[in-house]
């Protein structure tokens, strides 16, 4: 199985800061990267597709880079708002699609 | 708009087998695989697996083959998943997630989440 590892596990930040997450996957997964969004009490959201890919209505204040088993998740200005755990997701090849374990963002 | 809903919280013994459906609407329900991913209490996010509506086929992971059935009824446009052989490590929040344009596991919308609490 593909391991997807996260990092940070958890980060705080102040608003306007520019935010950066990084995933590793344990073996090229090409392109085949996701980024969701959970907030507190609520279902995950898809934001990036594709690695680079904003998804329908998802605010461009969001960016995903990155290919092969390397890539990084970025939030230019950081609002209220975007406080959540973000994961990374693969789904290169055959099953299972693995998640990253997952980094929460607090304001500082 | 899309919209997946999924049935209430069960509470069962360790043991028990638990069923958990999830209503769809708002598409055509047989041209997008349908997913189950759960998450247990602080943790994070895990898939057990797929079913295509169109044929029934499924795909479960590894961890999870011989205990979980995922089925559907297209008349009704819903989707069940049923985990059989309850664990205390089976206590969890259970997802159905449709894929986001159909045959690729990138995962949107997604259900409410039903709590499966397994304790005796």
């Amino acid at each position: 199985d593909i391991q997807m590892t996260q990092s940070p596990s958890s980060l705080s930040a102040s608003v306007g800061d520019r935010v950066t997450i990084t995933c590793q996957a344990s073996q090229d997964i090409k392109k085949y990267l996701n980024w969701y969004q959970q907030k507190p009490g609520k279902a995950p959201k898809l934001l990036i597709y594709d690695a680079s890919n904003l998804d329908t209505g998802v605010t461009s204040r969001f960016s995903g880079s990155g290919s092969g088993t390397d890539f990084t998740f970025t939030i230019s200005s950081l609002r209220p708002e975007d406080i959540a755990t973000y994961y990374c997701q693969q789904y290169d090849n055959l099953p299972p699609y693995t998640f990253g374990q997952g980094t929460k963002l607090e304001i500082k | 708009q899309v919209q997946l809903v999924q049935s209430g919280a069960e509470v069962k013994q360790p043991g028990a087998s638990v069923k958990v459906s999830c209503k769809a609407s708002g598409y055509t329900f047989s041209d997008y695989y349908m997913h189950w991913v759960r998450q247990a209490p602080g943790q994070g996010l895990e898939w057990m697996g797929w079913i295509n509506p169109n044929r029934g086929a499924t795909k479960y992971a590894r961890k999870f083959e011989g205990r979980v059935t995922m089925t559907t009824d297209t008349s009704i446009t819903t989707a069940y998943m049923e985990l059989s052989r309850l664990r205390s490590d089976d206590t969890a929040l259970y997802y159905c997630v449709r894929d986001r344009f159909g045959g690729i596991a990138t995962f949107g919308p997604w259900g409410q989440g039903t709590l499966v609490t397994v304790s005796s």
